[in-house]
């Protein structure tokens, strides 16, 4: 399995983008990249994902190069309710598990 | 969209109890449900992988013997901690694929304490 790496904190503040970047070397072939998002005594909820280039959906948007070896999650204007953990796996999506790194604690500040 | 539920949501008991977490899915069949479980300030750990009608997948190092998972139907798999102990005491979550090409969706978690 795709072993990911992702920094361990970020803070911002409202309003602004925030883009966390996750370095995935040895993803697969068939492989992809999914983010989540968990608050505190919550499960982790899915934001989106991605195979390559570029997808955006209503929350977030997903940036891949071409070599697939990193991804970046893009938030466009943060608010306070998006303080949260942030995790970045990749699997085939064929039942396969999922191992979680250890995510990126992300603190919004007014 | 797809909804993953998980019961109770915690659970205060003694030690030497065993507890059973149910996870369903609410709006789907889910052939594949996997366990996890969550230290404070840590990341999910994979406890094991259920599958519908056969025997539970565990990780290395997870007792099966102690955490005992039934996926006996499409849509419910639950796990038992048998003869519980304090350091048994854990945030347990379950979740489920609803068909393949698509992520996997989490319930809210058990939290799970052993006095």
């Amino acid at each position: 399995l795709a072993k990911t790496t992702q920094p361990i904190s970020m803070d911002s503040y409202e309003g602004q983008e925030v883009n966390i970047t996750c370095s995935h070397n040895n993803i697969a072939t068939n492989d992809y990249i999914t983010w989540y998002q968990q608050f505190p005594s919550q499960g982790p909820r899915f934001i989106i994902q991605g195979y390559k280039t570029k997808v955006t959906n209503e929350v977030a948007s997903l940036f891949i190069p071409a070599d697939r070896k990193s991804s970046t999650l893009s938030l466009p204007r943060v608010s306070l309710s998006d303080t949260a953990v942030y995790y970045c796996l990749v699997g085939d999506n064929q039942g396969g598990k999922l191992i979680f790194g250890q995510g990126t604690e992300l603190s919004v500040k007014p | 969209g797809a909804v993953v539920s998980q019961h109770p949501s915690w659970v205060i008991c003694k030690s030497g109890t065993s507890v059973k977490i149910e996870c369903r899915s609410l709006d789907f069949q889910a052939t594949t449900m996997f366990w996890y479980r969550q230290f404070p300030k840590q990341s999910l750990m994979l406890m094991a992988t259920s599958n519908e009608g056969s025997k539970a997948t565990y990780e290395q190092g997870v007792e099966k013997d102690k955490f005992l998972i039934n996926h006996a139907s499409l849509t419910l798999s639950t796990l038992t901690v048998t003869s519980a102990h304090p350091e048994d005491s854990s945030f347990y979550i379950c979740s489920a694929m609803f068909s393949l090409n698509q992520p996997q969706h989490f319930g809210d978690g058990t939290r799970l304490s052993i006095l």
